[in-house]
């Protein structure tokens, strides 16, 4: 079992929805948060970058962390053509050295 | 400032070449992790370089792959006797402190025929 799943997708909504992405992880040694886009033959930039449980807003997009569930998400509100790429979440354990990445969703918006 | 330059940007070699990949990381910045993503998988984490200790490098997938880092700043990521499997992107990333963000470079991408 991978430590952290993410559905791969693709997932394709119209412009203008609300986007949901997810992962679940199984270590709870896991305590630093993040989400990456990448888009194509581009590396990885991120996101948001969370610590404690709760929702952290960053203009459309919300992250959101349940340690309890060992889920998090990441919200895209007003969905843009321009996000279409790949959605990464990634990470870290307590002593801040590797990230430990998701497979990646790839989201397409349509216009 | 520059961000975190690779290159080659793009690499084509025959089963049985070594391979040399190079990774310029952000000036300053003390880590440098190098990575391995193939087609629809995730980034799989190969080596990290933390300024003068001793490299961690438990993903390092066999005794082929290899990596340095000199002088603190550039890393040479070494593949000897290339394999088909080996066709990928590899992914450099620097930071600068614990907990913070990781900046990643464009990325090599290798094709092994």
């Amino acid at each position: 079992q991978k430590e952290v799943e993410q559905d791969p997708g693709p997932l394709s909504v119209p412009e203008g929805a609300i986007v949901s992405l997810n992962c679940t992880y199984s270590n709870s040694a896991f305590q630093y948060f993040m989400w990456y886009r990448q888009y194509s033959r581009k590396g990885p930039e991120l996101l948001m970058y969370t610590y404690s449980s709760g929702n952290k807003e960053d203009g459309r997009f919300t992250a959101q962390v349940d340690k309890s569930s060992k889920y998090i998400s990441l919200f895209i509100r007003d969905s843009q053509p321009s996000d279409s790429a790949t959605y990464l979440c990634a990470m870290i354990k307590g002593d801040g050295n590797k990230l430990v990445f998701g497979a990646g969703t790839i989201l397409r918006v349509k216009s | 400032g520059a961000g975190v330059s690779q290159s080659p940007s793009n690499k084509v070699t025959e089963k049985g070449k070594d391979v040399e990949l190079r990774c310029d990381p952000i000036s300053g910045h003390t880590a440098l992790y190098w990575y391995r993503q193939s087609l629809g998988q995730g980034l799989e984490f190969l080596i990290y370089f933390q300024g003068n200790s001793a490299p961690d490098k438990s993903g390092l997938p066999s005794d082929r792959f290899s990596a340095e880092r000199t002088g603190g700043s550039v890393s040479t990521l070494t593949i000897q006797r290339t394999q088909q499997e080996d066709s990928a992107v590899y992914l450099c990333a620097s930071r600068r402190r614990l907990l913070e963000t990781q900046y990643f470079g464009p990325g090599t991408r290798l094709l092994v025929l």
